[in-house]
Parts: structure tokens; C-alpha cells; sequence
């Protein structure tokens, strides 16, 4: 399976603190990607990262790859009460393949 | 077009009616994919379309379950004699063929079986 986990389950934070989220797999990727959902809604990609590409920057997010420990981070900067959400990794092996989402991890912002 | 649309936003519906779910993806997006999705868990993947084609089904998919793309734009999903354990959120998402790109969702038709 190509479905990644995310760790923590949850995580609270103060408004301005930066937050972390892991991600491990355990097939070999083509890219991984990070997606948020706030409650109730869709989820909205946010950013991919290559299996050739090893740190990758947008805006306040910078997310990181390690393909040889199968793992990835998010890193989100001076959070936002608006950054109150789950988000999901999702390790993406080849084309014929949807992707497949672990249970992510909640984020809870405290302003 | 903005995005992917979703229709019903909301449904209700007795346990043993039957439902049906639409969803129009970006126009230019040849794929489609449809995702369920209950409290407190990631979206589980059901089915997707390539076009008009149906390439994969998960086995979650019971016969109770039908989706359709007749003519590779939108697409609906059928639930036949609902079961309470039919609650859920049903997400759809659309993707343009390639390596590079992340899913668009829409947000979602939650559905309630009473």
C-alpha cells in the first residue's frame, strides 16, 4: 500500500508557534503530496514534493523528503488561527494509482 | 470554471431510499475520483474514472454502489437501499493525466441516513 501515516494524531499549538507534522511510507514514490481540510469542507492540495527533491518552500510551509527513511515533514511557520485544520500526506507511486489517505493529523490553532 | 462542484451539499434520506450524488469535475480534467469519508478518518477511495471509463473499483464499493461518467464530464454516484452505515461524507476530485499535479476536490455532499 502506498497510503502514508501521519504523526502526531493531533497536535495544539499557540497562535505564532511553528507546527510540525510527520508522514511516514513504505513503498518506493514518485512524489508525495500535502493536503488540508478544514472541518466539513473538501481537501486542498498544498504543496508536492518530488522523490528527487529534497525541501521545498510556499509561503509559510516548507516540507521536507527523505526517501531513504521513507519519511516527510510539513513544517508550517508562524501559524494561524486559520491554519486550524487536518492535514494528510499522500505518498503517489505511479499514474494508474489514486491516492490513498491515512487518518491525518488535527491541528488546532489557539489564538 | 473554479473548481470541482458537488451536488447535493447536503442529503437526508430514510435507511432503504435510494440516493444519487453529482459531481462536475474541471471541465479540462480527464480524470475523476470518488473518496468517502467518516469522523475522525482520512477520505477512503472508492472508484475513479478515466474519462467515460471506469478503471478501478474499491472493495468498499458494495453493489449497493454504482458511479457513472457517461460521456467523461460529470459523473454520479448511486447508493441503493440505504444503510445507516451509509453516513458519511462523499468526496469527488479531478486531476488532468500527469505526475505533477494534486487533486482538486470538491466539498463534498455529507449524507445522513436516518
Amino acid at each position: 500500500s502506498q497510503q502514508g501515516e501521519e504523526d502526531p494524531q493531533a497536535l495544539s499549538i499557540q497562535e505564532g508557534e511553528n507546527a510540525t507534522m510527520n508522514c511516514s511510507y513504505k513503498t518506493s514514490i514518485n512524489n508525495l503530496q500535502w493536503y488540508r481540510q478544514n472541518s466539513g469542507r473538501g481537501l486542498v492540495h498544498l504543496i508536492l514534493i518530488r522523490s528527487n527533491e529534497r525541501e521545498k518552500h510556499s509561503g509559510r510551509l516548507r516540507v521536507t523528503l527523505d526517501t531513504s527513511k521513507k519519511s516527510s515533514s510539513l513544517l508550517i511557520t508562524a501559524s494561524r488561527a486559520a491554519d486550524t485544520a487536518s492535514y494528510f500526506c499522500a505518498p503517489w507511486n505511479s499514474g494508474n494509482t489514486p491516492l490513498v489517505f491515512g487518518k491525518g493529523t488535527r491541528l488546532s490553532v489557539i489564538a | 470554471d473554479t473548481g470541482v462542484s458537488q451536488d447535493p451539499r447536503h442529503k437526508i434520506t430514510k435507511r432503504g431510499q435510494n440516493v444519487t450524488f453529482r459531481c462536475d469535475p474541471i471541465s479540462e480534467h480527464n480524470r475523476l475520483y470518488w473518496y468517502r469519508q467518516t469522523l475522525g478518518q482520512g477520505p477512503e477511495f472508492l472508484t475513479y474514472f478515466q474519462n467515460e471509463a471506469q478503471l478501478e473499483k474499491s472493495r468498499l464499493l458494495s453493489d449497493r454502489f454504482s458511479a457513472e461518467r457517461p460521456k467523461g464530464s460529470f459523473s454520479t454516484l448511486e447508493i441503493q437501499r440505504t444503510e445507516q452505515g451509509d453516513s458519511a461524507m462523499y468526496l469527488c476530485a479531478s486531476l488532468t493525466t500527469g505526475m505533477g499535479d494534486g487533486y482538486t476536490f470538491g466539498s463534498g455532499t455529507r449524507l445522513t441516513v436516518v
